[in-house]
């Protein structure tokens, strides 16, 4: 297991339906990152929280709402989702998140989300 | 902003022999680029990366490339073993504030045994 963990590992909900995912690590990492990986495409960075403050909102419809109350913690709101949001929803976490940072992701097995 | 090309999608070589991945960039200002390994049911972990003022970096059977002029770099896995198999991500760092990495589409690598 690495050091972030995303629960649940796997989700269905249907299109009305009110969901969370969360995102949790223990090391010591002050950036933390949501990533859509649906397949055949590249991971699509989604939010970006430096020292718990949204830095980077990536055109992400409202029907996603990250929360993040400290830094170890990171969750994902999910409502009225569409089957095209069917995808693994990474999170990952670095040690650094200031402009020209070069810092190394540690990312989590991913919640498999699938909406019916 | 920054577009990062992979190639290739698929690759499958015999236990043994060497693979290669190749990335391209666009923005001329990123200067980090990490190599990550996604194997089934996991997410990706970072296996290596290179920053732009090294050409070079080798980490035992692997080893990344970086030409900055032609923005493109390589990994480059020697002695390929069946645990060597899994999906490949190359990476960019981005200019939009926060510490942003551009992924490829990820290369499937097979190594026959």
């Amino acid at each position: 297991e690495t050091g972030v963990t995303q629960t649940p590992r796997h989700l269905v909900m249907g299109m009305t339906n009110k969901k969370s995912l969360k995102c949790e690590q223990h090391l010591g990492h002050n950036a933390m990152y949501w990533y859509k990986q649906s397949a055949k495409k590249p991971l699509e960075l989604m939010f970006v929280y430096s020292l718990e403050e949204r830095v980077e909102n990536n055109s992400v419809p409202s029907r996603f709402s990250p929360e993040c109350p400290n830094s170890s913690h990171l969750f994902l709101h999910l409502h009225t989702l569409q089957p095209e949001d069917s995808a693994l929803y990474l999170c990952a976490s670095s040690q650094g998140a200031v402009q020209g940072g070069d810092y190394g992701y540690t990312f989590g097995s991913g919640t498999r989300l699938t909406v019916v | 902003g920054e577009n990062v090309e992979q190639h290739p999608s698929t690759l499958s070589v015999q236990e043994g022999d060497s693979a290669v991945i190749k990335c391209t960039y666009s923005d001329s200002a990123s200067n980090y680029f990490p190599w990550y390994k996604q194997e089934l049911g996991k997410g990706p972990q970072l296996i290596i990366d290179i920053r732009s003022n090294v050409g070079e970096k080798k980490d035992q059977r692997i080893a990344v490339t970086l030409n900055k002029t032609a923005k493109h770099f390589s990994l480059h896995i020697t002695e390929t073993q069946p645990e060597d198999s899994a999906v490949y991500f190359c990476a960019a760092s981005g200019q939009t504030g926060a510490n942003n990495l551009f992924f490829g589409t990820g290369t499937r690598l097979t190594v026959i045994p």
